[in-house]
């Protein structure tokens, strides 16, 4: 029974490139959640999706970030024209449905910008 | 604005010996309040959680408790073992929103 899947687990980008961070949820939920962790600090919340629609995007920048969860495939955080203060830990997290709130947490994608 | 409290930053105690972790949240709304603990490069885990309608909840070594009307809850961790070091975050569906609000986290280090 897998987990939250996330890759790439590492990823190095330099200034003004583009970073794609993926997340599988675990079997049978439809809920997904990104949040960045930032060195010694806690999560933060960006968006919340479910299969093909963005529910919740409060904690997402305005520009240059994005998050898709199309109806096959994973869940993608893309983040254009990358710049250092972009260097975090980001988490995806998943839950099963409309009333159960438990989200279980991906083992995370380092970015490290150069 | 909408946050999350938690305190102490760090705390240090005995094998053996009790540790309790408190936050407080700003809004009356939120439903729903998990623990995660973390592990030096780690994912969190998801340790106990809580919801509005209940006022305790126990599992093996570790409970939480909630006050609605003071707006705040506690982690409580009996008998502390010194695998239970690590960074103890709470959390809250913060009006009642899906999207979880965190504490700042709690470095916890049981000493042998």
């Amino acid at each position: 029974n897998a987990g939250v899947m996330q890759n790439p687990r590492h990823l190095v980008r330099r200034r003004g490139q583009e970073a794609r961070l993926r997340c599988s949820p675990m079997k049978g939920h439809s809920h997904v959640y990104w949040y960045r962790q930032l060195p010694e600090e806690g999560l933060k919340f960006m968006v919340y999706l479910q299969k093909e629609n963005i529910i919740d995007e409060s904690g997402m920048p305005k520009e240059r970030f994005s998050a898709e969860f199309p109806k096959e495939g994973p869940s993608i955080l893309r983040i254009q024209q990358v710049v250092r203060g972009d260097s975090a830990a980001y988490f995806c997290a998943s839950s099963p449905g409309e009333i159960d709130y438990e989200q279980y947490f991906g083992p995370g994608t380092r970015l490290t910008v150069t | 604005g909408e946050n999350v409290e938690q305190h102490p930053s760090t705390l240090s105690v005995q094998e053996g010996d009790s540790a309790v972790i408190k936050c407080t949240y700003s809004d009356s709304a939120s439903n729903y309040f998990p623990w995660y603990k973390q592990e030096l490069g780690k994912r969190p885990q998801l340790i106990i959680d809580i919801r509005s309608n209940v006022g305790e909840k126990k599992d093996q070594r570790i409970a939480v408790t909630l006050n609605k009307t003071a707006k705040h809850f506690s982690l409580h961790i009996t008998e502390t073992q010194p695998e239970d070091s690590a960074v103890y975050f709470c959390a809250a569906s913060l009006g009642g929103r899906r999207a979880l609000t965190f504490g700042s986290g709690t470095r916890l280090q049981v000493q042998p």
